[in-house]
Formats: structure tokens, C-alpha cells, sequence
């Protein structure tokens, strides 16, 4: 099973700073890597995929990159609506396996 | 406007069973491999299940190897999940999501979840 981690876990930051969050996969996954953000009882919802393309209707401040075994989640100007957990997802391999998730919180 | 409305959680004993459903809408459902997705209360996500678009192929976690069984109607629009010989560790909100392909398949669009609760 391919073992993503990612860090750190919890974030404290101001709304208008810039965000890095990081995701490491345990071996090779390509680039077949997806990020979710997920708000407090709601399902979560895809920002990213194929590392670093944008879902429909995702604003332009997320982007991703990466591959192989590193991939980094930023999110340029942090807005009110972005405090949220960020998980990542390989779908290289069966079990498509997610991080734990970044908590990203008001400072 | 892509749609998936989860059912059939509750609170079941332990070594008991339920079958999840989930009404899909907004898109051509049988076109399109499905999953199942869970979270245990105040934890992560953990992938359960997906199933193809025709049904003919079927993937399990080893968690669940052996107690669940996905399937799918697509006469009906309609995903399922049997659950059988629950344990406490099965507590989670269970998620249906629509899959799409890119390189590889991944949840483009999740229900809100149902949830299940195994105790004595």
C-alpha cells in the first residue's frame, strides 16, 4: 500500500498570507495526485488533480505541483473561505490511499 | 447538476449488517466508475470500494475484503454497498463518489454522506 504523508498537520496562518502544504508519497505515484478541501460537515470537494490541474470552478490562488513522490498544495492568498482541511490522494495504485490532512486555521 | 444522495445508515450491533444505497443524478450514470469513501468521526478518509461502470470489475481495501459487496443498477441510477459482520472499527460516515479518469480514476464528485454507527 502506497503511505502518503503529509504535513505539517496543522496550519495557523492569516487570511491574505501565502500557503504551502506538502504531500510525500511512499513510492512513485506519477502524477496521479489529487487534492480535496474539506470544510467542518461538509463531503469533500476536488481542488486538484493530476497533480496540478484545477478542478471546474476552483479559483486560480490554488495550484499544484509535483510528481513522483513529492507534491506540494499553495494556495496564494489565503481567503476566509479557505480555512479548511486539505487532504492528498494517489490514485497510482490500489488502495488509493489519502493523507491524514492539513488543518488549515485562522491564527 | 452532478447529484448523489446517500441511505441506509443507522446504528447496527456489532456482527450485524446494512446495505448502503446511493440515488445518482445529474449525469450519465452508467458511464462512469463509482466508489465508496469513508471517515470515521474526526478522522480521515479512508477509501472502501469502487466498482466500474459496467459492473464487471471490483475493488475492495482489505478492511473490507470479504464483508462488503459493492454493486450498482444503472437502470435505476443507483449505488450500493452491503455491509455484513459490522465491528465497532466500521463506524464512519460513508461517502458515495462519482469517479472520473484522468491517467487513473478519482472522486470528482462526493454525496454528503451516511452514516454508520456499529455498538452494542
Amino acid at each position: 500500500e502506497v503511505v502518503m504523508t503529509q504535513s505539517p498537520a496543522t496550519l495557523s496562518v492569516s487570511p491574505g498570507e501565502r500557503v504551502t502544504l506538502s504531500c510525500r508519497a511512499s513510492q512513485s505515484v506519477s502524477s496521479n495526485l489529487a487534492w480535496y478541501q474539506q470544510k467542518p460537515g461538509q463531503a469533500p470537494r476536488l481542488l486538484i488533480y493530476g497533480a496540478s490541474t484545477r478542478a471546474t470552478g476552483i479559483p486560480a490562488r490554488f495550484s499544484g505541483s509535483g510528481s513522483g513522490t513529492e507534491f506540494t498544495l499553495t494556495i496564494s492568498s489565503l481567503q476566509s473561505e479557505d480555512f479548511a482541511v486539505y487532504y492528498c490522494q494517489q490514485y497510482n495504485n490500489w488502495p488509493k490511499t489519502f493523507g491524514q490532512g492539513t488543518k488549515v486555521e485562522i491564527k | 447538476e452532478v447529484q448523489l444522495v446517500e441511505s441506509g445508515g443507522g446504528l447496527v450491533q456489532p456482527g450485524g449488517s446494512l446495505r448502503l444505497s446511493c440515488a445518482a443524478s445529474g449525469f450519465t450514470f452508467s458511464s462512469y466508475a463509482m466508489s465508496w469513501v469513508r471517515q470515521a468521526p474526526g478522522k480521515g478518509l479512508e477509501w472502501v470500494s469502487a466498482i466500474s461502470s459496467s459492473g464487471d470489475r471490483t475493488d475492495y481495501a482489505d478492511s473490507a475484503k470479504g464483508r462488503f459487496t459493492i454493486s450498482r443498477d444503472n437502470s435505476k441510477n443507483s449505488l450500493y454497498l452491503q455491509v455484513n459482520s459490522l465491528r465497532a472499527e466500521d463506524t464512519a460516515l460513508y461517502y458515495c463518489a462519482k469517479q472520473t479518469f484522468s491517467s487513473g480514476w478519482y472522486p470528482d464528485y462526493w454525496g454528503q454522506g451516511t452514516l454508520v454507527t456499529v455498538s452494542s
